[in-house]
């Protein structure tokens, strides 16, 4: 079947324009998880969601950074006013069932995203 | 705070060798660890999920080995072929499982 779809897959934004990153889950898939990787680093927790409803959220670096699943299925990470900082690859995970550590999560091939 | 670290931080082995790597994390408040493969313009896979201290999974030629006591896990690799270059990523979730913690990875690179 078909795995988790991310769009676009490359966006250059000039600093200060807002940024929208869609991600499709698997369906039928409860969490979903956004990520943030960094040149040489290791993939950095953004936010989760169980279904519609967003649990955890300590990972956003600033209030620029929002997130939504309004009808638990597609999400989207919107960032405002974007800062050179926010240049990565922005990944999305889904997981069959509510966030517990122990499932695995299934990885979209990310958004690259460079701000300028 | 949960860290967790991966070494090396990359790895150059010419086909047929053996290779492994380690992933550490604290060992107080553990509940599981993943191993992932990201090969270079794909997504992420899943290749192991360990919770026991002594766990020890296999998948073909890579395996894995799990010590909780004294926070550590080893992905084996048997017979290294270039297919196998990409990066390696372990990753825990915290006690309560929404936030997963990775680390930088290891990146494979195996020369045919």
């Amino acid at each position: 079947g078909a795995g988790v779809s991310q769009s676009p897959r490359y966006k250059v934004a000039k600093r200060g324009q807002d940024v929208a990153l869609r991600c499709d889950p698997i369906s039928g898939h409860v969490s979903l998880f956004w990520y943030q990787q960094a040149l040489g680093q290791g993939p950095e927790f953004l936010t989760y969601f169980q279904n519609e409803a967003q649990l955890d959220k300590s990972g956003l670096p600033s209030d620029r950074f929002f997130a939504e699943r309004p009808e638990g299925s597609v999400s989207t990470l919107k960032i405002q006013r974007t800062q050179q900082e926010d240049s990565a690859v922005y990944l999305c995970a889904s997981s069959l069932d509510p966030g517990q550590g122990l499932e695995t999560q299934y990885f979209g091939p990310g958004t690259r995203l460079l701000v300028l | 705070i949960l860290n967790v670290e991966q070494s090396p931080q990359s790895l150059h082995v010419q086909e047929g060798d053996s290779t492994n790597f380690t992933c550490s994390f604290p060992s107080s408040n553990f509940y599981a660890l993943h191993w992932y493969r990201w090969e270079t313009a794909k997504s992420p896979e899943a290749l192991f999920v360990m919770t026991l201290n002594g766990d020890e999974k296999k998948k073909g030629r890579i395996s894995a080995t799990l010590n909780t006591k004294e926070g550590y896990s080893y992905l084996y690799i048997k017979g290294s072929q270039p297919e196998d270059s990409a990066t390696y990523l372990c990753a825990s979730p915290n006690t309560g499982g929404f936030k997963t913690i990775f680390g930088a990875g290891t990146r494979l690179f195996v020369k045919a």
